[in-house]
C-alpha cells in the first residue's frame, strides 16, 4: 500500500520568496510520485511527476521537486512565489504503474503582496 | 495536452433522485478511468477504477450499488449516484489514463437537497 503525508496544511509566503511544500511518502513498492495544483472549484493540474528516472524533477510554472529515497521525501519548491501560485497543492503516490493515486491532505498556499 | 471533460459541472437534485455524471476523454482513448470524491477542504479519495468493457473495481468502503459506474467505451465513463441523499453532496472528479499519463476532469459538484 502507498500513502503520503503533507506537512503543514497551510503555507503563507511573500511574493518573491521561496515556496517549500513538504511531502513524505510510504510505499511497499517503488513509487511514482506526483504534485498537483487545484484552484477553487476546478479539477487538478499536474505540476510534475517522478517515475524512477531523474531524482530532480522540473515541472511547470517554475516548480521542481527532488525525490530522496533515504528520507522518503518528495518536497516541492519554487524559488520565487507569484500571486498566481495561491492555490491548493496535493502530493500523491501510486504503485509503479497502476496510477491509482493516494493523495495527501493538501497544503493551501497563500501569497502575500 | 489531452482534455478530460466532465458533465455536468454543477448539479442540484432532490433527495431520493439519481444523478448521472459523465467523464469523457475528448482527444484520446483512455485505457483506464478513475473516480474520486472530494469533500470541502479535504483531499481526494479514490472511489473506483473503471476499465472499458468490464466491471469497475471499487475501493473498500465504497458502496457499489450506491455509486454505479459504467465504462461503455474508451472515451466515456459514467458515475450514477443512486437515491442520492444530502451526505452524498460532494465534488466528484474523474481522471483518465493513457499509457504513462493521467489527466483529470474539471470536476462535478453535486448538491443534494
Amino acid at each position: 500500500a502507498q500513502s503520503v503525508t503533507q506537512l503543514g496544511s497551510h503555507v503563507s509566503v511573500s511574493e518573491g520568496a521561496l515556496v517549500l511544500l513538504r511531502c513524505n511518502y510510504s510505499s511497499s513498492v517503488p513509487p511514482y510520485l506526483f504534485w498537483y495544483v487545484q484552484y477553487p472549484n476546478q479539477g487538478l493540474q499536474l505540476l510534475l511527476k517522478y517515475t524512477s528516472a531523474a531524482t530532480l524533477v522540473k515541472g511547470i510554472n517554475g516548480f521542481e521537486a527532488e525525490f530522496k529515497k533515504s528520507e522518503t521525501s518528495f518536497h516541492l519548491t519554487k524559488p520565487s512565489a507569484h500571486m498566481s501560485d495561491a492555490a491548493e497543492y496535493f502530493c500523491a503516490v501510486s504503485g509503479s504503474n497502476d496510477y491509482k493515486l493516494s493523495f495527501g491532505a493538501g497544503t493551501t498556499v497563500t501569497v502575500r503582496a | 495536452g489531452a482534455v478530460v471533460s466532465q458533465h455536468p459541472s454543477w448539479v442540484i437534485c432532490k433527495s431520493g433522485t439519481s444523478v448521472k455524471i459523465e467523464c469523457r476523454s475528448l482527444d484520446f482513448q483512455a485505457t483506464t478511468m478513475f473516480w474520486y470524491r472530494q469533500f470541502p477542504k479535504q483531499s481526494l479519495m479514490l472511489m473506483a477504477t473503471s476499465n472499458e468493457g468490464s466491471k469497475a473495481t471499487y475501493e473498500q468502503g465504497v458502496e457499489k450499488d450506491k455509486f454505479l459506474i459504467n465504462h461503455a467505451s474508451l472515451t466515456l465513463s459514467t458515475l450514477t449516484v443512486t437515491s442520492a441523499h444530502p451526505e452524498d453532496s460532494s465534488f466528484y472528479i474523474c481522471s483518465a489514463r493513457v499509457g504513462g499519463a493521467l489527466f483529470f476532469g474539471e470536476g462535478s459538484r453535486l448538491t443534494v437537497l
